[in-house]
């Protein structure tokens, strides 16, 4: 079967590092995506991996290990508009290439 | 801009009731899809499209259906809509080999 896990909730401090992981299972692995979603908004694209490593957009790093089925998120400077809810998302070759996503990680930002 | 509307904000439905819920895409991309977001379950996929005329279940497609008769245009249908149908319903979109999705607004569904 397919799954993901990821944290249910993560708490941080203005200025600081957090990282959001997710390790999934699927039979047909093609890519990790993340996105953002404000609470009554909808989800925003933040990154995709399909490669091992890490890639970089901003204060946004996203990072992929294929061998771990394992993937992170990581949120740098953190500020206050970056509470919101984070899903980690995997483009599977089964059933058409349809995504999958996490139950999503509640991210708290205190100042 | 990619912009992807949907045809209500919130609906409220009695039981029994046939439920279209419409998306609209203005980037001509080929693929939608139709999602539930309930707390604590994520985004779960309901169906989704890759060409007019074409459809593929997702994970939960019982008690759902959907037409794409116009590339932009993607609709989901409750045949006789219950109580464990309400939900957010969220529409996306994607051209055909591209990764990121872009979603509407949402329509929060009530059913009475």
């Amino acid at each position: 079967g397919q799954s993901l896990e990821q944290p249910s909730e993560v708490t941080a401090v203005e200025g600081a590092i957090v990282q959001i992981n997710c390790t999934y299972q699927t039979s047909g692995f093609y890519g990790l995506s993340w996105y953002q979603q404000h609470d009554g908004g909808a989800p925003t694209f933040l990154s995709y991996n399909a490669l091992d490593g890490l890639e970089e957009t901003g204060r946004f790093s996203s990072f992929l290990s294929r061998s771990d089925s394992y993937g992170y998120l990581l949120l740098q400077e953190l500020q206050m508009k970056d509470s919101a809810s984070y899903f980690c998302a995997v483009r599977d070759r089964a059933g058409g290439f349809k995504t999958i996503f996490g139950a999503g990680t509640r991210l708290f930002v205190k100042a | 801009d990619v912009k992807v509307t949907q045809s209500s904000r919130y609906l409220v439905k009695r039981t029994g009731e046939k439920v279209f819920l419409e998306c609209v895409q203005d980037m001509d991309h080929e693929n939608m899809f139709w999602y539930r977001q309930d707390p604590g379950l994520g985004l779960r996929l309901i169906y989704f499209s890759y060409d007019v005329k074409m459809k593929e279940k997702g994970d939960i497609p019982e008690g759902y259906s959907v037409s794409r008769e116009k590339k932009e245009r993607f609709s989901l249908i409750l045949e006789s809509a219950s109580t464990n149908q309400t939900s957010m319903y969220l529409c996306a979109s994607s051209p055909i080999l591209a990764d990121e999705q872009y979603f509407g607004p949402g329509t929060r569904l009530t059913v009475t």
